[in-house]
């Protein structure tokens, strides 16, 4: 079984919607994050969460919200979809103790139309 | 402030050539670096990461790296491609291991 998994996986979806993307990950992590694939653009940072009781925001948060559900959950939310949010979605872990490194989901590719 | 800048955005080598994937770093303190592979409708791996031991890191599937602190540079090379390493890598900086800043990634082609 995958340790990052993100469900859905693929999702179409209208202008003005209201969209919820998962994550779930069994590596026991404390440290998740939100990131957006965009071609040219590399991964730009949306959200991350160092804890249960911590969201912080990242480099483009505007039009998203998370929600930490548990340690192991971490859910990101388009509360009114734009075309402009078209793009592959990851989700990624990290444990905070020794040298991190991140662990990636296989990604959620939505398209707002 | 940290960033990272990949020079060629796409890259095409022969199977047997050489690979050299740029990568250039800003960072205030000493960072950490990774490059990270992306495989067509899959999330990325990590190939190595530097972390401040030794300058020459070697990953998976033999790749490796070196950082030259004088260059801000750490640039990911393979002596010899294979068809395999056709791929999307990203590059990656981060400070403390907090945040982690990725440049907008090189396409690799491997011609036959």
């Amino acid at each position: 079984d995958a340790d990052v998994t993100q469900t859905p996986r693929n999702r179409i979806t209208k202008t003005g919607k209201r969209i919820m993307l998962e994550c779930s990950q069994t590596k026991g992590h404390d440290r998740m994050y939100w990131y957006r694939q965009d071609p040219g653009l590399g991964l730009r940072l949306i959200y991350y969460s160092f804890d249960v009781k911590d969201i912080n925001k990242g480099e483009i948060s505007d039009g998203y919200s998370v929600s930490r559900q548990a340690q192991a959950k971490f859910s990101l939310s388009l509360e009114s979809a734009i075309p402009n949010q078209t793009a592959l979605y990851f989700c990624a872990t990290s444990d905070s103790a020794g040298i991190v490194k991140q662990y990636f989901g296989p990604g959620t590719r939505l398209t707002v139309l | 402030a940290q960033s990272v800048t990949q020079l060629g955005s796409h890259v095409s080598v022969s199977e047997g050539a050489l690979v050299l994937l740029r990568c250039n770093y800003s960072s205030s303190v000493p960072p950490y670096l990774f490059w990270y592979v992306q495989y067509p409708n899959q999330g990325l791996q990590l190939l190595l990461k530097y972390t401040s031991a030794a300058t020459l890191v070697k990953g998976i599937n033999g790749f490796e790296a070196e950082f030259k602190k004088s260059e801000t540079s750490f640039h990911l090379t393979k002596p010899s491609a294979h068809m395999s390493d056709a791929a999307e890598y990203f590059c990656a900086v981060s400070e403390a291991g907090n945040q982690f800043y990725f440049g907008t990634g090189t396409s690799l082609t491997v011609i036959p």
